[in-house]
């Protein structure tokens, strides 16, 4: 029983266009929600994060959208940058703190 | 900069070897997670450390798997006897959680340790 999903297992965006990355989660008791990028042969770094108390953090090119109702997140990136190439993950958590992850998402941008 | 440290950043071993995989986390941390990231699947919650103490390793196959805290400085998981089938990436992270103020850091990964196991 998947707790978190990530449907599409990876995207492809023009540079410059926007990049929408998304994650459904079933449990209404998530409270902290969190995007991690990984590039190859690295561990995922700490991207940019949201609280159950707000819909929307912005942070540069980077913004997380949260729809606590549909119980569903997303990223955007605007402009999207070659170097955003990477696999993006979402990963809510409890508040033990326990964070329960998505599969992620390859995005790639094409020149 | 302060970084989570994993070492051997890889390891190719035979079955039935002992893996142990060491993972130093950021000075002044209190939370310490393994996962391992298989190439189908994403992060495996393997076992969970607070102030060095085992919070959840129900993650873990328990005949073969074994993660400690032997000091706050130090991280360890081992595999004895090592399968194929445990061939992944294991990383490593750390995390403040400060449960009075509720105030949790991100996580910070370690590179990880790359085990093949033939």
């Amino acid at each position: 029983d998947q707790q978190v999903k990530q449907n599409s297992p990876s995207l492809s965006v023009q540079e410059g266009r926007i990049s929408i990355l998304n994650c459904d989660y079933t449990n209404s008791m998530f409270d902290y929600f969190l995007w991690y990028k990984k590039y190859p042969a690295e561990g995922p770094t700490f991207l940019i994060s949201i609280s159950s108390i707000k819909d929307k953090n912005e942070d540069g090119r980077f913004t997380v959208f949260l729809n606590k109702s549909a119980k569903h997140l997303s990223l955007h990136i605007v402009p999207s940058q070659p170097g955003d190439s990477a696999v993006y993950f979402c990963a809510l958590t409890p508040p033990d703190y326990q964070l329960i992850w998505g599969a992620g998402t390859k995005l790639i941008i094409k020149p | 900069d302060a970084r989570v440290t994993q070492t051997p950043r890889h390891k190719v071993t035979e079955m039935g070897q002992e893996v142990t995989m060491r993972c130093q986390p950021i000075l002044g941390h209190n939370t310490v997670f393994w996962y391992r990231q298989t190439m189908m699947q994403g992060l495996e919650l393997l076992a969970y450390f607070r102030n060095r103490a085992p919070l959840d390793d129900s993650g873990m196959p328990k005949d073969r798997f074994s993660a400690e805290m032997p000091d706050a400085t130090l991280a360890t998981l081992k595999i004895q006897p090592s399968e194929p089938r445990d061939s992944a990436v294991y990383f490593c992270a750390s995390g403040l959680v400060l449960f009075e103020t509720g105030v949790n850091s991100p996580l910070h990964f370690g590179n990880g340790t790359r085990l093949t196991v033939t």
